[in-house]
């Protein structure tokens, strides 16, 4: 797998669902960073997970770091269709500052 | 709040010609970057920018592209003879600062290039 790399694709689901998004990488990271951009638009930041953390929360937002397994996850609890857009995991490596980003998943909230 | 502004919006030029992309990063931010992304594809890293010279680039950079700090807010990037391939949204970022990669970078609104 590439440098964050989100899985699934695409997700639809109804409103008022939750949604999951995971994320894996390949190498040790400083930090990984989800964003949100609606369809040609700019890039939202959402939420910030340090190496060393496990869990943040943010509003609506979930999302988990397991460094052991390269993995995280977002959840959008209670959806609704504001959130349809395409959701972002991005990784800081350690020295460096670049942001290396996955190709995203397309989400699509259904009314 | 705060934010990264880019100039202009959206940018129509033909094959050949230079274009420059305007940034305004936040005030009191140090470090600065501009990504691109093709339509539907991924954000992609170009180029980051510290005490006036280049820190990083990536294999996209090439001697087509430069960026410049031409005054104390401006950030710019220019492609000296564009080609259809970049066609894109480009992105400027900054961020406060680096050493250990934790500082959050402010994305700008980007700039859709077409080049036709």
């Amino acid at each position: 797998s590439q440098q964050g790399e989100e899985d699934p694709q695409a997700l639809s689901i109804q409103e008022g669902e939750n949604a999951t998004m995971n994320c894996s990488y390949k190498t040790s990271i400083n930090n990984l960073q989800w964003y949100r951009q609606n369809s040609g638009r700019g890039l939202v930041h959402l939420i910030l997970i340090r190496s060393n953390e496990r869990e943040k929360h943010s509003g609506r937002l979930r999302v988990t770091l397991d460094t052991s397994k390269k993995s995280s996850s977002l959840l959008i609890t209670a959806s609704r269709a504001a959130d349809t857009a395409s959701y972002f995991c991005a990784t800081v490596l350690d020295r460096d500052d670049k942001i290396i980003f996955g190709k995203g998943t397309r989400l699509h909230i259904l009314p | 709040e705060p934010e990264v502004t880019q100039t202009p919006s959206h940018q129509v030029t033909q094959m050949g010609q230079e274009v420059i992309l305007r940034c305004v990063p936040i005030s009191n931010h140090l470090y600065f970057y501009w990504y691109r992304q093709i339509l539907g594809q991924k954000v992609e890293f170009l180029v980051s920018f510290y005490n006036n010279e280049i820190s990083e680039k990536s294999e996209i950079f090439d001697d087509q592209f430069s960026v410049e700090r031409p005054d104390g807010s401006n950030f710019t990037l220019k492609i000296r003879s564009t080609k259809l391939e970049d066609s894109a949204m480009y992105f400027c970022a900054s961020s406060e600062a680096i050493g250990t990669g934790t500082y959050e970078q402010y994305f700008g609104p980007g700039t859709r290039l077409t080049v036709t």
